[in-house]
């Protein structure tokens, strides 16, 4: 069946620093990639997404690239700060949307 | 707005006990979804429902049975728990959005319940 492979699952940073997270999807039909921050004991959240027709999409510190020829997306954050620190996950969904598959999850620590 | 609310927040059943896992969103949306989250795993589709009185089945439906009588309510079963059970259950309200002719589908999460059958 389709899925999402992330990585890494650990991630760790000097504040200041970059991070990268990568994600490959199987279901070449998928057109749609959300990024979801996960703080301690609460749910996901949106924090940025891309869809299939864009390459490269930038929200202040945070950016998304999307392949769709090699079936990658990756998540960077710029200027790192300890309020990153989460569990972040990448997910991919088919046109309708409604059934999205999700990766593993990336656990961002950000060292002061 | 309250966003999306689950209760309870914890709970401990014994194997073979039946609960239901409630989830309620005051965004009006079209789309409901349930999700089990366990370490190493994300977030697994259990059930989802794209209007009042439509249900399907996700990635991992097996033990659980939910109903949409309203656009608000989305309550999750669990008919006879089973130690497999234990996990982070979370519900997601979202709407489709079209842009530039392309649609998209934004999820809002629920807090989780954190669920253990022992």
């Amino acid at each position: 069946g389709e899925n999402v492979e992330q990585h890494p699952s650990t991630l760790s940073v000097q504040e200041g620093d970059s991070a990268v997270i990568k994600c490959t999807y199987s279901d070449s039909a998928s057109n749609y990639f959300p990024w979801y921050k996960q703080e301690l004991g609460k749910g996901p959240q949106l924090i940025i997404d891309i869809r299939s027709n864009v390459g490269e999409k930038k929200d202040q510190r945070i950016a998304v690239t999307l392949n769709k020829t090699a079936k990658h997306f990756s998540l960077h954050i710029t200027e790192t700060q300890p309020e990153d620190s989460a569990v972040y996950f990448c997910a991919a969904s088919t046109p309708g949307g409604f059934k999205t598959i999700f990766g593993a999850g990336t656990r961002l620590f950000v060292k002061a | 707005n309250a966003g999306v609310t689950q209760t309870p927040k914890f709970q401990v059943l014994k194997t073979g006990q039946s609960m239901t896992l409630q989830c309620a969103q005051d965004m009006n949306h079209e789309y409901m979804s349930w999700y089990r989250q366990d370490p190493g795993m994300g977030l697994r589709l259990i059930h989802y429902s794209v209007g009042a009185g439509i249900t399907d089945q996700g990635e991992v439906p097996n033990g659980y049975n939910v109903s949409r009588s309203t656009t608000e309510d989305f309550p999750l079963r669990l008919l006879s728990a089973a130690p497999s059970q234990t996990s982070v259950y979370f519900c997601a309200s979202s709407y489709s959005r079209l842009a530039g002719g392309r649609s998209k589908n934004i999820q809002y999460f629920g807090a989780g319940t954190r669920l253990s059958v022992l």
